[in-house]
């Protein structure tokens, strides 16, 4: 069965700092990885997707199929990367499946 | 267009009765969705519809829940005889078909807070 799982509710550091979100998946497929955050008082978006590789606000995450997993790292954390993040995995059908999610604070 | 709209923003509702929740996708999307999302959860698929067809259904929508897009446009989520548990935040979202820029993920909605009391 396909599943997303963030085992981190809770993330603090500080200003300037690296930042690391993890998430590990399951899935029999093959599979695509996107990253959804959400700021305060604001709807969900994308952040970014494991297949165009890219960095957003300085984020990347890049997809690891030994490991199942696909961190998004961050190398300096600014005061407004505090959000709440959620990974996700697209199943055939244009479904997604969201892990529980991380709230990221980052300390000033 | 500003996006994908949700109407109500909150709804409070006495259990047992029925409510009616509204979306609004991006016009151009001919794909949309319903996802629920509870306190420390993630959102969970409920149903989704390719154009008017709803093409997948979640086990999580009991009979008592139906949806429907009439006209391809705007979508409709309705509960019937609202259950404690069925307090949530439910969450639209639309997007582009296969092959027309899906893999560029959901546009969301803000979401209708449902309370039952």
């Amino acid at each position: 069965a396909q599943r997303v799982t963030q085992p981190e509710k809770l993330l603090s550091v500080f200003k300037g700092a690296p930042v690391e979100l993890k998430c590990n998946y399951s899935y029999s497929g093959s599979p695509e990885l996107f990253w959804y955050v959400q700021y305060s008082r604001q709807r969900l978006q994308l952040l970014l997707r494991h297949i165009s590789r890219e960095s957003i606000k300085g984020f990347t995450a890049d997809l690891n199929k030994g490991e199942t997993s696909f961190h998004l790292k961050k190398p300096f954390a600014q005061e407004e990367d505090s959000a709440m993040y959620y990974c996700a995995l697209r199943k055939t059908g244009n479904q997604f499946y969201f892990g529980t999610g991380t709230s990221l604070t980052v300390i000033p | 267009d500003t996006g994908v709209s949700q109407n109500p923003r909150h709804k409070i509702t006495k259990r047992g009765q029925n409510v009616t929740f509204r979306c609004d996708p991006i016009s151009e999307h001919n794909r949309l969705y319903w996802y629920r999302q509870t306190l420390g959860q993630g959102p969970e698929f409920l149903t989704y519809f390719q154009n008017e067809a709803q093409l997948e259904k979640s086990r999580l929508l009991s009979d008592r829940f139906s949806a429907e897009r009439p006209k391809g446009s705007f979508s409709t989520l309705e509960i019937q005889r609202t259950e404690q548990g069925d307090s949530a935040m439910y969450l639209c979202a639309s997007s582009l078909g296969a092959g027309q820029g899906s893999n560029y993920g959901y546009t969301f909605g803000s979401g209708t807070r449902l309370t039952v009391v």
